[in-house]
């Protein structure tokens, strides 16, 4: 149980254009999604925190008009990079939290390259 | 400001032996620790976690035990397996949040 899928696993797009990445919690509901973001060799940095139903909360210096979230649903989040920008490629793991001590399980990630 | 060090990058071990894992906080209001595996171009998975309450937890082969004076928790894998290379990292949260701030991580190699 407690299994969370991303989608894409990678993808590679032009700048300029704009990319969805979705999470999905395949057996459980969740009401709180994140959004994370890692660089080679650096750990996870926390970009949001995603809430079913209400808009999503950035931390700081995370643009939320390029960084869009939207969680339309208690198994859904998704992550759309704006005009996306080669500084913008980055691996990108959502994580969602179950049980009595906010578990986060994580995605396997979704490689974003931006040309 | 890193509030959460995983001051080595990388650590080698023999097969059958220790691997220890070390972690530094500097927030004291972290009362909430977690361990993470992470193979490469996969998301974390949970390892094993303590609260600030205790000072040690142990699940199978993996122990944690926790210093709140030293603000240090460490992570032993005894007897280390060449599958537990991977990296490792420690993430902590406070006052029950379910925000986690994460080290940098560890790379363990454990060689046959």
């Amino acid at each position: 149980g407690a299994v969370v899928s991303q989608h894409p696993s990678w993808v590679i797009c032009k700048s300029g254009t704009s990319v969805k990445i979705e999470c999905r919690s395949l057996d459980f509901q969740a009401t709180t999604m994140f959004w994370y973001r890692q660089f080679p060799k650096q750990s996870l940095m926390l970009m949001a925190t995603s809430n079913e139903g209400s808009k999503a909360t950035y931390e700081q210096g995370v643009e939320k008009d390029k960084f869009l979230i939207n969680h339309a649903s208690l198994t859904l989040s998704t992550l759309t990079v704006t005009s996306a920008h080669p500084e913008d490629s980055s691996f990108y793991i959502c994580s969602a939290t179950l049980g009595p001590y906010n578990e986060q399980f994580f995605g396997p990630g979704t490689r974003l390259t931006v040309l | 400001d890193q509030q959460v060090k995983q001051n080595s990058p990388s650590l080698s071990v023999q097969e059958g032996r220790i691997s220890i894992l070390n972690c530094d906080y500097t927030n004291s209001m972290f009362d909430y620790f977690l361990w993470y595996k992470k193979y490469p171009a996969e998301g974390p998975t949970f390892l094993i976690s303590i609260s600030s309450i205790k000072d040690k937890n142990e699940d199978g082969r993996f122990t944690v035990f926790l210093n709140k004076s030293a603000k240090h928790l460490s992570l032993h894998i005894v007897p280390s397996q060449p599958g537990d290379s991977a990296v490792y990292f420690c993430a902590a949260s406070w006052g029950g949040s379910e925000k986690l701030v994460f080290g940098k991580g560890t790379k363990l190699t454990v060689n046959p």
